[in-house]
């Protein structure tokens, strides 16, 4: 069956520090992976997505970038974090047939 | 753009009565419709899915959604809430990109509180 793991489950960095998320996909290939965020326990904010090896979609203008180095492997990165970038980040993988997503645990980052 | 709106930020209800979250979409074309349940701390559980068929469309633990197509709307609903029933609700909508694929859009969320 197909799993999905992001890691790690929580993060406190200061600001300025890099960021690294990291989420792989098992059981499938091919997937089209996406990294959401989500302020204050309310409405997700699409931030990323892709549908293949090196094909990064942005949805808003931000502080972060995402990359896919292999095909089951979506990475959140930031090169130097902001106050603005606390929240929860979630990873997702939506099936080929692009019906439900499934969701990672998610991370909560904290930046002081 | 797809786009789908929850119109209510909290639904209380008693345990035992029924409950109803709200959705209404905008979509061209035919929708497909979501529902997602978030527990504090988690990431999303998909609940159930209208791509076509019966207008009302079951799902895991208990809840069902009608697709309205007059009314544009597709509401969770359940018979009879339980306490742990009590968490926060998502409805989606897939929406094209134009690269052939597509992405999830969700709404704000509606919090679910069922009282014992």
């Amino acid at each position: 069956s197909q799993t999905i793991h992001q890691w790690p489950a929580t993060l406190v960095q200061p600001v300025g520090s890099p960021l690294s998320l990291e989420c792989t996909v098992e059981g499938t290939s091919n997937p089209n992976l996406y990294w959401y965020r989500q302020a204050a326990g309310r409405g997700l904010q699409l931030l990323f997505y892709s549908v293949g090896i090196g094909q990064i979609s942005s949805e808003v203008p931000q502080n972060l970038s995402a990359s896919r180095p292999q095909d089951r492997q979506f990475i959140l990165s930031s090169k130097k974090l902001l106050l603005s970038d606390s929240g929860f980040y979630l990873c997702a993988w939506i099936t080929v047939l692009n019906t439900e997503a499934f969701f990672g645990q998610g991370t909560r980052l904290t930046v002081v | 753009a797809q786009s789908v709106a929850q119109p209510e930020d909290q639904v209380n209800v008693a345990e035992g009565n029924p409950l109803t979250v709200k959705c209404t979409y905008s979509v061209s074309g035919n929708p497909y419709l979501f529902w997602y349940v978030q527990y504090p701390n988690r990431g999303l559980q998909f609940l159930l899915k209208y791509i076509t068929g019966d207008n009302l469309v079951k799902g895991s633990y208990g809840f069902e959604a009608e697709f309205n197509k007059s009314q544009t709307s597709f509401h969770l609903k359940k018979p009879s809430a339980l306490v742990s029933d009590s968490a926060l609700y998502f409805c989606a909508v897939r929406d094209p990109i134009n690269t052939g694929g597509f992405k999830t859009i969700f709404g704000a969320g509606t919090r679910l509180f069922v009282k014992a």
